[in-house]
C-alpha cells in the first residue's frame, strides 16, 4: 500500500518568514495530494490540494508544487502569521482505493 | 456551508463496553469515511462506505468494528468490546466521489476514551 513520509515533525519560524514542508510518497499510482491544517481539537481542514496532471498550484499565501518523478510534494507558506500555527498533515490517494494516507504530521510554530 | 457532523464530542466508556459513534455527511455526498486519530499521531484510514456497503478498510478495521447507514442521513461506526488501545479521536468524513481529485471534508471527531 501507499506509505507517506513528511519532514519536518516539528518547524519554527518567525512571524513574516517562510515555511516549507515536505512529503514522499511511494505508490507511483497516487494522484491526488490534499494537505490538511490541524487546530487543536478540531477535524483536519483542506487548505489545498494539487492533482498530478499540475506541477504547482498558488493560494494566496499557499502553495503546493509536486514532482511525480522524485514523487515528493511541498506545502509552502509564505509571510507567516500567527494564525498560521497548527498541525499540518500532506496525504496522497491511490486510485481504486477510496482511504487517505497521510503522513505524520508537521507541528508549525510562527513566533511572534 | 455545509458540515460533517459528529456526536458525541466526547465518549468514555469502560473496557469491554460496545460504542457506537455517529456522524450525519455532508447532504449530497456519496461516499463516507472513518478514520482514526491516537493522540499525538497521524490520521490513519479505517473504513470507507459507499451504496450502503464497505468499499475499503484498513487492517486496523477487524471484527471489532462495524459501520451502518441506518437511514438516509446518520452513518455510525461501532465497536464491540473495547480495548484501552481503542482510545482515540475518531473522526468521520465524506467526499461527493470517489478516489482521486476530490476533497474529502472531515467532522470535528469524536474523543473516545475507554478506562
Amino acid at each position: 500500500g501507499e506509505n507517506v513520509e513528511q519532514h519536518p515533525s516539528t518547524l519554527s519560524v518567525q512571524e513574516g518568514d517562510s515555511a516549507v514542508i515536505k512529503c514522499t510518497y511511494s505508490d507511483s499510482a497516487s494522484n491526488y495530494f490534499p494537505w490538511y491544517k490541524q487546530e487543536l481539537g478540531k477535524g483536519p481542514q483542506l487548505i489545498i490540494d494539487i492533482r498530478s496532471n499540475v506541477g504547482e498550484k498558488k493560494d494566496q499565501r499557499i502553495a503546493v508544487t509536486l514532482n511525480k518523478t522524485a514523487k515528493h510534494f511541498s506545502l509552502h507558506i509564505t509571510e507567516t502569521q500567527p494564525e498560521d500555527s497548527a498541525v499540518y498533515f500532506c496525504a496522497a490517494i491511490v486510485g481504486g482505493a477510496d482511504g487517505l494516507t497521510f503522513g505524520k504530521g508537521t507541528h508549525l510554530i510562527i513566533q511572534p | 456551508e455545509p458540515e460533517v457532523t459528529q456526536t458525541p464530542s466526547h465518549q468514555v466508556t469502560q473496557m469491554g463496553q460496545e460504542v457506537i459513534l455517529r456522524c450525519v455527511p455532508i447532504s449530497n455526498h456519496l461516499y463516507f469515511y472513518w478514520y482514526r486519530q491516537i493522540l499525538g499521531q497521524k490520521v490513519e484510514f479505517l473504513v470507507s462506505f459507499y451504496n450502503n456497503e464497505i468499499s475499503e478498510k484498513s487492517e486496523i478495521f477487524d471484527d471489532q468494528f462495524s459501520v451502518e447507514r441506518p437511514d438516509g442521513s446518520n452513518f455510525t461506526l461501532k465497536i464491540r468490546s473495547t480495548k484501552l488501545e481503542d482510545s482515540a479521536m475518531y473522526f468521520c468524513a465524506s467526499r461527493q466521489l470517489t478516489g482521486r481529485g476530490t476533497e474529502a471534508f472531515f467532522g470535528q471527531g469524536t474523543r473516545l476514551t475507554v478506562v
